[in-house]
């Protein structure tokens, strides 16, 4: 299994406060993603990174902003939490060069009152 | 555009029948790439198989199989003698080669299997 962790797992916090989820990975791959689950939508991308300091958006960036200081960490910040923003929150990484299967953290749930 | 179907939301099948999940999918890139992931009731995703679209042979691992048909847009998957730790969500998904987006998988709604003992 990818050596991939994510904190905090479980988190409630109440609409406008901020938020960091973490994610850490001991593979030293080059990408890392970050994506929310919902019913009725599967798993929608928010944020990835190419490398250190390199970042896009995904599908479902609003609201949403990652920072990359080092290979193995990404932050996803919400900078002021929403209700619509109470989903699972998964990591994944990926190595790149034709090895693209993305594998995924354990997830975070967050549910914001 | 892309987009990936999976058209059964809920599939319950008797332990040791065969079950095959459906995905079909649209895209406009020529080269692209097919998954499989595996999400238990534990919640993690696990990932089963990778399919390159410029290669059309299917693969069997175990009582796993696949069915890529190109023509038809379709990459079927089918458990053989199903057992009760099948039991989960099974999501398709897509991702175009290269180029913008390339990064981006799409993935399908997901089927929940159930095999009941």
């Amino acid at each position: 299994d990818a050596g991939i962790t994510q904190s905090p797992r479980h988190k409630v916090t109440e609409t406008g406060t901020p938020v960091t989820l973490r994610c850490h990975q001991t593979e030293n791959h080059r990408y890392m993603y970050w994506y929310r689950q919902d019913p009725g939508h599967g798993l929608r991308l928010i944020h990835y990174s190419y490398g250190v300091k390199d970042t896009d958006k995904g599908e479902v960036s609003d609201g949403y902003s990652v920072s990359r200081s080092k290979t193995e960490d990404f932050l996803l910040t919400l900078e002021s939490a929403t209700s619509s923003q109470t989903s699972v929150y998964f990591c994944a990484i990926s190595q790149g060069g034709g090895r693209d299967e993305q594998y995924f953290g354990p997830g975070t749930r967050l549910t914001v009152t | 555009a892309q987009k990936v179907t999976q058209a059964q939301t809920e599939i319950s099948v008797v332990e040791k029948e065969d079950v095959t999940l459906d995905c079909v999918y649209e895209t406009r890139d020529t080269t692209y790439y097919l998954f499989w992931y595996k999400q238990p009731p534990s919640g993690e995703l696990v990932f089963l198989i990778r399919r390159n679209s410029f290669d059309e042979q299917n693969e069997i691992s175990g009582r796993y199989s696949w069915n890529f048909q190109k023509s038809t847009s379709s990459f079927n998957f089918t458990i053989t003698a199903s057992q009760v730790v099948d039991s989960a969500v099974y999501f398709c998904a897509l991702r175009p080669y290269s180029g913008a987006g390339s990064y981006q998988l799409t993935f399908g709604k997901g089927t929940k299997l159930s095999v009941i003992p």
